[in-house]
């Protein structure tokens, strides 16, 4: 099957504690994504990838960090995680970073922060 | 900077009446736009998409046409179906590498 994985699903924590999230395509896609959706489901980008390299970064705090090993997979990491981070982290792909490129999400990760 | 703005933030209708969900726009540059579906508990996927100017672009019974001299990408149906219930964004892309997305429109549809 052919698709974005994510995972974990669900991840309830702590203020302050560590989390890391992970993402795969099996699309053979060259760009990948990180958004936030919140809890009155805007979705905001954060970080865009193609072939492991960074190419936007937007306004989004330190703590958070992304990783990508090689052009399949895209990981994101908070070091200290707050209150506002609770929310769904969606992980995305296409086939290039053009305009006109579709995107393809994942399912996912559910982040509670208590 | 780009931005996508969609008026309705819920939009209520009986099985078989038709529907148009409001998308306008602002960017510098000459964009693409796109419209996204999430139903409940799952990931976004593609509707459509157009950056031709007044093309009526078509999929699954949608249909939306690019009118730049508006700055709009309004998405209508003929008729909508219980399965037609989900939120539906409308999102932008012109430099590439990030979509940007409007704040969406739950379409709820009542038997």
């Amino acid at each position: 099957e052919t698709a974005v994985f994510q995972t974990p699903n669900y991840h309830v924590t702590q203020v302050g504690n560590e989390v890391s999230f992970n993402c795969k395509q099996t699309l053979g896609h060259d760009t990948m994504y990180w958004y936030k959706q919140d809890s009155k489901k805007l979705l905001k980008i954060m970080f865009s990838y193609n072939n492991k390299q960074l190419i936007v970064n937007e306004t989004v705090p330190r703590r958070f960090s992304p990783q990508s090993s090689d052009k399949a997979h895209l990981n994101l990491r908070i070091k200290s995680v707050e209150p506002e981070d609770s929310a769904v982290y969606l992980c995305a792909s296409s086939p290039t970073g053009l305009a006109n490129s579709d995107y393809t999400f994942g399912s996912g990760t559910r982040l509670l922060v208590i | 900077g780009d931005s996508v703005t969609q008026t309705e933030g819920l939009v209520t209708l009986t099985k078989g009446l038709p529907v148009m969900l409001n998308c306008t726009y602002q960017t510098t540059y000459s964009p693409f736009l796109f419209w996204y579906v999430q139903h409940l508990n799952e990931a976004p996927k593609l509707l459509l998409k157009s950056s031709t100017d007044n093309k009526r672009t078509e999929h699954q019974g949608f249909y939306a046409t690019l009118h730049k001299s508006s700055s709009s990408f309004h998405l209508q149906k003929s008729s909508v179906q219980l399965s037609d219930s989900a939120l539906y964004f409308c999102a932008l892309s012109d430099m590439g590498y990030k979509l940007t997305f409007g704040t969406g429109t739950s379409l709820l549809v009542d038997p």
